[in-house]
C-alpha cells in the first residue's frame, strides 16, 4: 500500500449505531488530519494532529471522537450521529504542516447516517 | 466572512484553450501560504500548486500556474493548453500559521471544470 489509504470507503449507519472509520498513511508524515465535506459546503477541518498530539479540534461536535495511536494511523470514532451528518470524510497526511508542505489525502469516506 | 472565495462555481471550456480560476483570500497574518487542489469524481484531493506569501515568483508546476497578486488578496489558478482530464473539481486553500505545530488548511467551496471537446 502507498500513500493515504482510509476504510471503509462506504459507511450506512443508523443515528444509534457506533462505528469507526480508519486512516493509514505509509509516507512517513508526522501530521494527520479530519476534513469533512458537505455537499454545497467547503471542506471542513475537523481534527489536527501533530506527532499523535491533537493540536486543533475545529468546535467539533463530541459524537465525533478522534485517536491518534501513532503517526501512521488516525481513527475518527463516531457515535449517535444526526443524518445531517452524511457526508464524505476526508483524511490528509503531511510532512509537519507548516509552510509549503503540501497534504496528501486519502480517497475518503462515503458516510450515510439514516 | 469567508476567508476563501470562490466565485465561479462552474466552467465549461473548450479543449486546449487556457483556463483561469479565480481565487480571493483575507487574512491579517503576513505569512501564509495558498494551495489549489483538484477533485476529480473519484473523490481524491490531488495537489496542484503551492504560493507562499513571501514568494516573489508566480508558481509554476507544468500546465499549472498560480497568479499571485498579494496587495488584491489573489491568486488565480491558470490551467494552460486544457485537456479532457482536466474536469474536475478545484480548490483553492489557504494556511495561516497558529504557532501551535501542523496546520489545517481552509477551504472555497470550490469551482467545477468541465472541458468540452
Amino acid at each position: 500500500e502507498t500513500g493515504v489509504t482510509q476504510t471503509p470507503r462506504h459507511l450506512v449507519m443508523g443515528m444509534t449505531n457506533k462505528k469507526s472509520l480508519k486512516c493509514e498513511q505509509h509516507l512517513g508524515h508526522n501530521a494527520m488530519y479530519w476534513y469533512k465535506q458537505s455537499a454545497k459546503k467547503p471542506l471542513e477541518l475537523m481534527f489536527v494532529y501533530n506527532f499523535k498530539e491533537q493540536t486543533e479540534n475545529n468546535s467539533v461536535p463530541s459524537r465525533f471522537s478522534p485517536e491518534c495511536p501513532n503517526s501512521s494511523h488516525l481513527f475518527l470514532h463516531l457515535h449517535t450521529l444526526q443524518p445531517e451528518d452524511s457526508a464524505l470524510y476526508l483524511c490528509a497526511s503531511s510532512q509537519d504542516g507548516t509552510g509549503r508542505d503540501e497534504q496528501y489525502f486519502g480517497p475518503g469516506t462515503r458516510l450515510t447516517v439514516t | 466572512a469567508q476567508k476563501i472565495t470562490q466565485t465561479q462555481p462552474g466552467m465549461f471550456v473548450q479543449e486546449k484553450e487556457a483556463v483561469t480560476l479565480d481565487c480571493t483570500y483575507d487574512t491579517s497574518d503576513q505569512s501564509y501560504g495558498l494551495f489549489w487542489y483538484k477533485q476529480p469524481s473519484s473523490g481524491e484531493m490531488i495537489f496542484l500548486i503551492y504560493q507562499g506569501s513571501y514568494d516573489e515568483q508566480n508558481a509554476t508546476e507544468g500546465r499549472y500556474s498560480l497568479n499571485f497578486q498579494k496587495a488584491r488578496k489573489s491568486a488565480n489558478l491558470v490551467i494552460s493548453a486544457s485537456q479532457l482530464g482536466d474536469s474536475a473539481m478545484y480548490f483553492c486553500a489557504m494556511r495561516e500559521p497558529s504557532g501551535g505545530g501542523a496546520d489545517g488548511l481552509t477551504f472555497g467551496k470550490g469551482t467545477h471544470l468541465i472541458i468540452q471537446p
